[in-house]
This record gives C-alpha cells, structure tokens and sequence, in this order.
C-alpha cells in the first residue's frame, strides 16, 4: 500500500543552523501539508501546498520556513535559522484531492535544536 | 472559527470495557471530522472520519464514531478495549483543506 515517507526520522541540529526535512508524499497525490506536534501538545497545521504554490500558512510559518517541491516526488520543508523552540516532530500530510478528504500522514522527522 | 476539544487528556480503561473518547466541536460550516490514532514514536493514522453521509461512522479496529449536530460532538467509541489500543488518539476538524486538532486523549489500558 502506498504510503507517505519522511527523511530523516531525527535531526539533531545547533541553533541557528539551516535544516531541510524531506518528504516523498503518495505518487499522484496533488494536496501537501507540513504539520508539527511540539512535545506533548497538539498537532499544529503549518502550511499547505498546491499546484507548487502555498495555499495557506498558519502564523507559524514566518520567514524562516519555506516549501518546495523541487522534482516530481520530494516536498521539503526549510528552516533556515533554527531556534530552540523550534525542536518538535514534523509530519508530512498529502492528500489525492480535496474532494477525497482524507489526508495520509507520514511517520514524521525529530527536530531536536540545541 | 473552526476548533476541537477533546475533554480528559488521559483516559485508563480496564481491558474490555467500553472505551469512550469525548470530542467537541465548533465549525461555522457543515464540519468534516476526523479521528486519527497515534502510536508511540509513530505518525498518525486514520481511525474513521465524517463526511455528512451517515452519522455514525465505523472505522478501523472496531472504533466507531457518532456525529450529533444538536450536541457539536463526535465521541469516539469502542466496546471492548484491547491492550493493543493504548495510543494516543487526536480528533481533527477539516477547515478550507487544513486540518485543525484537538489536544489529544491518551488511552491506557489495563490488564
């Protein structure tokens, strides 16, 4: 069964540095989200992507962070200088359509900022 | 605004009995809800989901949900919890494509 993966499982990185987390949503999917679950709290919605634009970004979602999708299959999530409260598990979400309502989430990447 | 609450953080249920997992609602529009279940050092995982079809939805592992209008819930429910249900399990409301969480209910189960 096709199912959404995500690279690295954990990241350790110093604060400051740049990271890309990478995800290789389902092939022919065409709806791509990046959602975080900072250490025992809720799972957070940060930005969605369509047609290789934003569709939306929640207010997390600052300048620091950017998306892209630069080949067929990888869709990457950029934080150019990370902070502490950055640390947080990253999940990776596509979804065939808006209309199928059902979004697949990946296993997620481990951001540790020290 | 569309939000989620889900009441009680944790949950602890003997093995076997009723499992009952309460989630709240608030949507200025028809909502489409979502239940997903997370296992340790695991992503999330559809349980079921509502989709204004019918009302009580059935989903994976013998989980299933009711959707009451009137109350703005969708509890979650199952008859017999297994040990292998101990998990942490969030509820989600669908807004313009996003998805919008609940605080997540952790279900222990107990032997």
């Amino acid at each position: 069964e096709p199912e959404v993966t995500q690279t690295p499982s954990h990241q350790v990185t110093q604060m400051g540095q740049e990271v890309i987390l990478r995800c290789v949503p389902i092939s022919n999917h065409l709806y791509f989200y990046w959602y975080r679950q900072i250490l025992g709290q809720k799972v957070e919605f940060l930005v969605s992507f369509y047609n290789n634009e934003i569709s939306e970004k929640s207010e997390i979602f600052d300048d620091q962070f950017s998306v892209e999708r630069p080949d067929g299959s990888n869709f990457t999530l950029k934080i150019r200088s990370t902070k502490l409260e950055d640390s947080a598990m990253y999940f990776c979400a596509s979804e065939p359509g808006l209309a199928y309502n059902e979004q697949f989430f990946g296993p997620g990447t481990r951001l540790t900022v020290l | 605004a569309q939000s989620v609450t889900q009441l009680g953080s944790h949950v602890s249920v003997s093995e076997g009995a009723l499992v009952l997992l309460r989630c709240n609602y608030s949507s200025s529009v028809p909502p489409y809800l979502f239940w997903y279940v997370q296992y340790p050092n695991q992503g999330l995982q559809l349980l079921l989901k509502y989709t204004s079809a019918a009302t009580l939805v059935k989903g994976i592992n013998g989980f299933e949900a009711e959707f009451k209008k009137s109350e703005t819930s969708f509890h979650l429910t199952k008859p017999s919890a297994h040990m292998s249900d101990a998990a942490e399990y969030f509820c989600a409301v669908s807004f313009g494509g996003k998805l919008i969480f609940g605080q997540g209910t952790e279900l222990s189960v107990k032997p």
